[in-house]
């Protein structure tokens, strides 16, 4: 069964340094998805993205965010300049149809 | 904004009982969807119930849905050890109006004793 996946699985990073975590959505899905979980909390919404556009993006997504598909299949989100409180794990989603989303292993974020 | 909430916050059972969880919300949805996280792990999509349906069926799981009350329920049937996780419900809204952005609850702990 086709999945979401994602790397690294584990990122380790100095205060102030560009991440990029990577995904790569099922191959037919044409909606794709960042969310993040902060240890012992809830997931919530980063950004959403269709038709190589962003659609949709939270409060939490600032000018140190951004999102790219670089090629049919990579999805990528870099984060400029961490910081401490970008400690987290990263999901990335896909959806066929903009309904039912399946979420990827994860990344987590470790910023130092 | 609307927020899925869910009770109890934590679940324990003996294994072979029924697991019910609890959501509720307090906007209007298009669908809600559930699922399941191992610790540390990824989310494993579960069902998805839409606004006009009431009630969904998928193997051992039952959910159902009441708009009027914005609320849903997860009933795990004949639950097994592997079933210890946290349970969340997720709302969703159409896309055109906010990208089909998930908003999730807090979760349930369900813990299954062998």
């Amino acid at each position: 069964e086709p999945e979401v996946t994602q790397t690294p699985s584990h990122q380790v990073t100095q205060m102030g340094q560009e991440v990029i975590l990577r995904c790569v959505p099922i191959s037919n899905h044409l909606y794709f998805y960042w969310y993040r979980q902060i240890l012992g909390q809830k997931v919530e919404f980063l950004v959403s993205f269709y038709n190589n556009e962003i659609s949709e993006k939270s409060e939490i997504f600032d000018d140190q965010f951004s999102v790219e598909r670089p090629d049919g299949s990579n999805f990528t989100l870099k984060i400029r300049s961490t910081k401490l409180e970008d400690s987290a794990m990263y999901f990335c989603a896909s959806s066929r149809r903009g309904d039912t989303q399946y979420f990827g292993p994860g990344t987590r974020l470790t910023v130092l | 904004s609307q927020q899925g909430e869910e009770d109890p916050q934590a679940l324990s059972i003996q294994e072979g009982e029924n697991a019910t969880m609890n959501c509720s919300y307090k906007t209007s949805i298009n669908n809600l969807q559930w699922y399941r996280q191992n610790s540390g792990r990824g989310l494993v999509h579960l069902i998805l119930i839409r606004s006009n349906e009431r009630e969904k069926h998928s193997g051992r799981l039952r959910v159902t849905l009441d708009t009027s009350k914005k609320s849903s329920s997860l009933l795990i049937t004949a639950s097994r050890a592997a079933d210890t996780a946290s349970y969340f419900c997720a709302t969703g809204r159409p896309w055109e109006t906010s990208g089909s952005r998930l908003t999730f609850g807090e979760g349930t702990q369900l813990t299954v004793n062998p």
